[in-house]
């Protein structure tokens, strides 16, 4: 079936640092999705890409649809303390939504 | 605006109980989504239904597994007899249409089966 890997899987920086994660797939997808979970809740939506090569950007958040459509970034600029959390990247081809194992996020200050 | 809302949010109980988690899709959605979340797993689609029907079941693990959906508000998911194993975070997600849509997620029912 198809999978995604993610990476890093964990990430420790200090405040104030970018961050930068992606996630990759010998599939092609139709649309990458990014979604954010913190302690305790549901992952929440925080970027949708449906065009290859798109980018894509929600505050410092920046995110990109891979040209070949088989990979996509997520870039986090001059980091805060709230945006610590495991991000999810997800894929939608011609079947169901398919999840990275997520990045999490730690930021000392 | 109310969004995916799942009961209960913590479930504790015995192995070979029954457990029925429940959920309230976003109104005027009509895809619904069961997911696990575990460490060792991540987040696995269990099963998902469109228009209150059920499209694709494959993800339920095994027979103890049931979900269903009466109606368009409103859905459930139960495990009978329930076993250690199925301790996890259970999430519900909805949206509109079936394909390329975000999913929305509830903030899970954590399951823990002693």
């Amino acid at each position: 079936g198809q999978q995604l890997n993610q990476s890093p899987q964990s990430m420790f920086i200090q405040e104030g640092e970018d961050v930068s994660m992606n996630c990759t797939s010998s599939s092609i997808f139709n649309t990458w999705l990014w979604y954010k979970q913190d302690p305790g809740e549901g992952p929440v939506l925080l970027i949708a890409l449906y065009k290859a090569g798109e980018l894509t950007s929600n505050g410092r958040l920046t995110a990109q649809f891979g040209i070949t459509r088989k990979d996509s970034f997520l870039n986090i600029s001059a980091s805060i303390p709230s945006d610590v959390g495991i991000y999810f990247c997800a894929g939608q081809g011609a079947q169901k939504l398919v999840f990275g194992q997520g990045t999490r996020l730690t930021i000392n200050p | 605006d109310a969004g995916v809302i799942q009961s209960p949010r913590h479930e504790v109980t015995e192995m070979g109980q029954e457990v029925t988690l429940r959920c309230k899709p976003i109104s005027g959605h009509n895809s619904l989504f069961w997911y696990r979340q575990t460490m060792m797993r991540g987040l696995e689609l269990l099963i998902y239904f469109n228009n209150n029907v059920p499209i694709d079941d494959s993800g339920m693990p095994e027979d103890r597994f049931s979900a269903k959906m009466p109606n368009a508000s409103f859905s459930t998911l139960k495990i009978q007899p329930s076993e250690p194993r199925d301790s996890a975070v259970y999430f519900c997600a909805s949206t509109w249409g079936q394909n390329n849509s975000p999913l929305h997620f509830g903030n899970g029912t954590r399951l823990t089966v002693t």
